[in-house]
């Protein structure tokens, strides 16, 4: 059983438009993240949002958007896409924002802005 | 199914002891293979891996691919209480999965 899930998997689009990517995940954790690897492979990350708090990097463009619809799912918007956004996303869950529990990965989506 | 494979899956040693972490990999199209350090904030990245037998150097962490026996592993020299973290692995597909994590290695450094 797959333990936390992106779709798509693959997304190319083009400058200027808006789209969202999901992201799930069936191991009943409280804590969800998402990151964006750069081109050095660097994970950078992004938000990180409980059933309390969302925490943002203050580095990220509020072109980009967490929701979560329930305790399972934190999907990411973005905006008016640009040529930059191109690069991996990572979602992750870990079982509390503590930092001692690992996080799991999901396998990324592969976003391309044209 | 791809899959990732880290062993030991938890690991406690002393400062100055050296490590060598494993990681098995089965990655239809496989095309690298990442090391990240996980501390209590986001990961690093450590390592890129794409050819067999060419190691990487980092200060006391060095890391060597085998395509041939599909693993690869991560030694860490003269341990400090400072690398204590989850070190994972993920194999990255060419295309379709993408990247492929394993459940990663906990290490523990006492002083």
């Amino acid at each position: 059983d797959t333990a936390v899930s992106q779709t798509p998997k693959y997304l190319v689009t083009q400058m200027g438009n808006d789209k969202s990517i999901k992201c799930e995940q069936n191991l009943g954790h409280d804590t969800m993240y998402w990151y964006k690897q750069d081109s050095k492979k660097f994970l950078k990350i992004m938000f990180s949002y409980n059933n309390k708090e969302l925490i943002i990097n203050e580095t990220v463009p509020n072109r980009f958007s967490p929701k979560s619809p329930d305790k399972a799912h934190l999907n990411l918007h973005i905006n008016s896409l640009e040529l930059g956004d191109s690069a991996v996303y990572f979602c992750a869950s870990s079982q509390d924002e503590t930092g001692i529990y690992e996080q799991f990965f999901g396998p990324g989506t592969r976003l391309t802005v044209l | 199914e791809d899959k990732v494979v880290q062993s030991p899956l938890s690991l406690v040693v002393h400062e100055g002891d050296t490590v060598t972490l494993n990681c098995s990999y089965e990655v239809t199209n496989f095309r690298s293979l990442l090391w990240y350090k996980q501390g209590k904030k986001a990961p690093t990245f450590l390592f890129m891996l794409t050819s067999s037998g060419i190691e990487k150097k980092s200060g006391r962490l060095s890391s060597i691919l085998d395509k041939k026996e599909l693993f690869s592993i991560l030694n860490i020299t003269a341990t400090q209480t400072g690398d204590s973290a989850v070190y994972l692995c993920a194999g990255d597909e060419a295309y379709g999965q993408n990247f492929v994590f394993g459940p990663g290695t906990r290490l523990s450094v006492l002083p």
